[in-house]
């Protein structure tokens, strides 16, 4: 059972350059998130998906781009790192509509923009 | 809005001690409320959920009670271990988003 797989778990990379952060599902849950966690911010949302092809902003998606051509992938794009996007970014997974469902989160990837 | 409110921490204990981390909120209709735990390293994962007024729910020892007259949903355990150091989070969903607000976390430290 690999629920959800986030790749990779470290990266450090420079400024202006284009990052692609992945996240694989095993359980085909229809829905799936990411999330930026950082001192002082907890967690704030990037993108979410509804179902493959299906993508919306959430509160902090300036710079960053996704997509969702299959159901368990949802790769997140930074297109042009800047140091502001230095963070853990994680991604999430809940299984139906539905206000009573949890969240299922991957371990993260921490990410540092030199 | 939705939002939701936790104590700031770093809450800091000797192991054996009694745990509560406050939870309050507000919400639109009728929420459902959850406690997730995030341990060093990891994403964060399911400590417990509730999902109508009233309802107690409970794993590994924690527990919360939903208290709709109070809006709150605070987290308790009766005796901590140091194993329990980790950052909690209380969360809720509502209005059948299936997006759900995040409190700002608090931190639990527990000495031996």
């Amino acid at each position: 059972d690999a629920g959800i797989t986030q790749s990779p778990r470290y990266k450090i990379t420079e400024t202006g350059r284009q990052v692609t952060l992945m996240c694989h599902q095993t359980w085909s849950h229809s829905y799936m998130f990411w999330y930026r966690q950082d001192l002082g911010h907890g967690l704030r949302l990037i993108y979410y998906s509804a179902a493959a092809d299906i993508t919306d902003k959430g509160e902090v998606s300036d710079g960053y781009v996704v997509s969702r051509s299959k159901t368990e992938n949802f790769p997140l794009t930074l297109e042009s790192a800047t140091r502001s996007q230095t963070s853990v970014y994680f991604c999430a997974t809940t299984l139906t509509t539905g206000n009573n469902q949890p969240q299922h989160f991957g371990d993260g990837t921490r990410l540092s923009i030199l | 809005g939705d939002s939701v409110t936790q104590m700031e921490g770093p809450v800091t204990l000797s192991e054996e001690a009694f745990l509560t981390i406050n939870c309050t909120y507000t919400a639109t209709g009728y929420p459902s409320l959850f406690w997730y735990v995030q341990y060093p390293g990891e994403g964060l994962q399911l400590l417990l959920k509730a999902t109508k007024a009233d309802d107690k729910g409970s794993n590994k020892g924690f527990e919360a009670t939903y208290r709709k007259e109070t809006t709150s949903f605070h987290l308790e355990k009766g005796s901590v271990q140091v194993s329990d150091s980790a950052v909690y989070f209380c969360a809720l969903t509502a209005g059948g988003s299936y997006i759900p607000t995040f409190g700002r976390g608090t931190s639990l430290i527990v000495h031996p």
